[in-house]
């Protein structure tokens, strides 16, 4: 059975830094590209947040403008983890931060097959 | 970056209804379209992938259909583990971007 834990949520300062792990089960980790899917205020929308792909993909990275330069995607697929380092936050960055597997068709398709439960990040002093 | 938008953002619906959720995308994005269920307090489930595909596990009266711009996401009769919030999510740019979701609620 395929699962996703989140965990390292928490209340932190605005400007400060934050690590969330997603600690994955029940398939090659190594084979698939790993996102961050973020939902912000109650009534809000799901956001993504970035991705990172498999090592076969070159393990190479991509990141929503709202959060490029300020964020970082790692994978360390010996413990089938994947991070995402959240620097400098801001207020707006408080959300419920989930993972997700990516699921690569073979034409070139990706969909977000299984997703964690998530883990709450609140930025506020 | 590829925009996305949903009609209606909400709907009230009765059990048994059929109802029909429509997502367009900003450009072109030929069948590169998802579609998930988010309930509250739970992880986004994908329900359609490639526009059309049924995910594995889903039931049979959700269906999706569209190309290039417009897309529908039909439920043939609603149940009562049907009300949610639905998302579509373009995957044609790496720059993945969701659309803002439609609420089905109790009528």
């Amino acid at each position: 059975e395929v699962q996703l834990v989140e965990s390292g949520g928490g209340l932190v300062q605005p400007g400060r830094s934050l690590r969330l792990s997603c600690t994955a089960s029940g398939f090659t980790f190594g084979d698939y590209g790993m996102s961050w899917v973020r939902r912000q205020a109650p009534g809000k929308g799901l956001e993504w947040v970035g991705f990172i792909r498999s090592k076969a993909y070159g393990g190479t990275t991509e990141y929503a403008a709202s959060v490029k330069g300020r964020f970082t995607i790692s994978r360390d697929d010996s413990k089938s983890i994947a991070y995402l380092q959240m620097n400098s936050l801001k207020t707006e960055d408080t959300a419920v931060y989930y993972c997700s597997r990516m699921d690569l068709s073979s034409s070139g398709y990706y969909s977000f097959d299984y997703w964690g439960q998530g883990t709450l990040v609140t930025v506020s002093s | 970056d590829i925009q996305m938008t949903q009609s209606p953002s909400s709907l009230s619906a009765s059990v048994g209804d059929r109802v029909t959720l429509t997502c367009r995308a900003s450009q072109s994005i030929s069948i590169y379209l998802n579609w998930y269920q988010q309930k509250p307090g739970k992880a986004p489930k994908l329900l359609i992938y490639a526009a059309s595909s049924l995910q594995s596990g889903v039931p049979s009266r959700f269906s999706g259909s569209g190309s290039g711009t417009d897309f529908t996401l039909t439920i043939s009769s609603l149940q009562p583990e049907d009300f949610a919030t639905y998302y579509c999510q373009q995957s044609y740019s790496t720059l993945f971007t969701f659309g803002p979701g439609t609420k089905v609620d109790i009528k």
